[in-house]
């Protein structure tokens, strides 16, 4: 069966940090990886990444992909408390548009 | 338009009441999607369609949910005798198709079933 794991669960850190947030999947046919960023409302597309090793970045998100140990991960350094939100990791696969959708991580960055 | 809209952004239905809820996705966008979001959950897929067909309806959770999306551009979920667990935030979103597997997603209807 298809999924998608994402670690850790929740996150509380001061703003300045940086955090590291993971991402594993198992699935059938890979097409690609997609980070989405959910505050109190619906989900905001971050990045979609298909090739491994190409680092895809927008200000102080970052986000790279593994397909040979199936994971990524998204970076964010020098954290604000605007980016307290859930992180949501989603994988296309098989020829069925429908993506798999991880848990969510959930940050919470205090100030 | 610039984005997917929903319609109504809320709705409180009574126990066996029927509701409809619209999804105007982002204009040329070929593939829809339904979701449904509990509070502190990840979405959970409900159906998809490519222009107007309905690809997969494997989450809908009962028969008494219904999508169409007869001209293949906007799209109602309804759903019948409403009951209070179908109380969530139902999220549309579109996806241009192709190699594009990136998903645009609306604000979300709030329903509450009393």
């Amino acid at each position: 069966e298809d999924k998608v794991v994402q670690s850790p669960l929740s996150l509380v850190v001061h703003e300045g940090d940086t955090v590291t947030l993971n991402c594993s999947y198992e699935v059938t046919n890979f097409r690609s990886l997609l980070w989405y960023k959910q505050e109190k409302k619906a989900p905001t597309f971050l990045f979609m990444l298909t090739s491994s090793g190409i680092e895809k970045k927008s200000g102080r998100l970052s986000s790279i992909l593994d397909k040979k140990e199936l994971f990524s991960i998204l970076n964010i350094t020098a954290t604000q408390t605007g980016d307290s939100a859930v992180y949501l990791c989603a994988v296309a696969a098989g020829n069925n548009r429908k993506l798999i959708w991880g848990l969510g991580t959930s940050l919470a960055v205090n100030p | 338009g610039a984005g997917v809209s929903q319609s109504p952004r809320y709705k409180v239905a009574k126990r066996g009441q029927d509701v409809a809820l619209r999804c105007d996705p982002i204009s040329g966008h070929v593939s829809l999607f339904w979701y449904q979001q509990a509070l502190g959950q990840g979405p959970e897929f409900l159906t998809y369609f490519q222009n107007e067909a309905q690809l997969d309806k494997s989450g809908l959770p009962s028969d008494r949910f219904f999508a169409e999306r007869p001209e293949g551009s906007v799209s109602t979920l309804k759903i019948q005798r409403t009951q209070q667990e179908d109380s969530a935030v139902y999220l549309c979103a579109s996806s241009l198709g192709g190699d594009y597997y990136e998903q645009y997603f609306g604000p979300g209807t709030r329903l509450t079933v009393t």
